[in-house]
């Protein structure tokens, strides 16, 4: 199974500022990886995906980069509305499907 | 516009069983693979099963493997999940996911709480 390693864990982060999230894959996976927002009590909600790709409705301040087994995720300019869980997942290799453990992006 | 409603979750002790349901609307669900992703609480996402779009194939996680069961009804816009010999670490928020034409998850209901307790 492919391991997915995302950091940090958590993230501390002011409003306005630059957010980066990691995620590492244990072997390479090409472009297939996706990111999830997830915030408390809700579902998780697709951002991105085939790496740089932003589902519908994202907002241009989230993107992301990578290839093979190290991927970033940017939150160029954070809004309150962003803090939240964000996990990586990956999709060349399956079954499993399998995601990162997640990194919570918090207000600092 | 997507719409997927899981039902079914509740407590049931060590043992039993629970089937969970997600009623899907707004889209050709007969045309769409679905999974079944798994939360324990405070915990990441685990994915569980896989389905095709005519049931012909599916695929499990190993963790349950030999006890849950996916399954649809394409008349009825329904997937299924038959959770049998519950255990205590099946203690989850259980989501269906539908399949996108990029992404593996592109919508996702709003998951339905089991917990397995005596």
């Amino acid at each position: 199974d492919i391991l997915m390693t995302q950091s940090p864990a958590t993230l501390s982060v002011s409003p306005g500022e630059r957010a980066t999230l990691s995620c590492r894959a244990s072997r390479s996976i090409g472009s297939n990886l996706a990111w999830y927002q997830q915030k408390p009590g809700q579902a998780p909600r697709l951002l991105m995906y085939d790496v740089s790709n932003r589902a519908t409705g994202i907002p241009a301040r989230f993107s992301g980069s990578g290839s093979g087994t190290e991927f970033t995720l940017t939150i160029s300019s954070l809004q309150s509305e962003d803090f939240a869980v964000y996990y990586c997942q990956q999709y060349n290799y399956w079954p499993p499907w399998t995601f990162g453990q997640g990194t919570k992006v918090e207000i600092k | 516009q997507v719409h997927l409603v899981e039902s079914g979750g509740g407590v049931a002790p060590p043992g039993r069983s629970l089937r969970l349901s997600c009623a899907a609307s707004g889209f050709n669900f007969s045309s769409a693979l679905m999974h079944w992703v798994r939360q324990a609480p405070g915990k990441g996402l685990e994915w569980m099963a896989v389905i095709s779009y005519d049931g012909s194939n599916k695929y499990y996680a190993d963790s349950v493997k030999g006890r849950f069961t996916i399954s649809r009804d394409n008349s009825k816009n329904t997937l299924y999940l038959q959770m049998n010999s519950l255990r205590p670490e099946d203690t989850a928020v259980y989501y269906c996911a539908k399949v996108g034409s990029d992404a593996p998850f592109e919508s996702w209901g709003q998951g339905t709480l089991v917990t397995v307790s005596s």
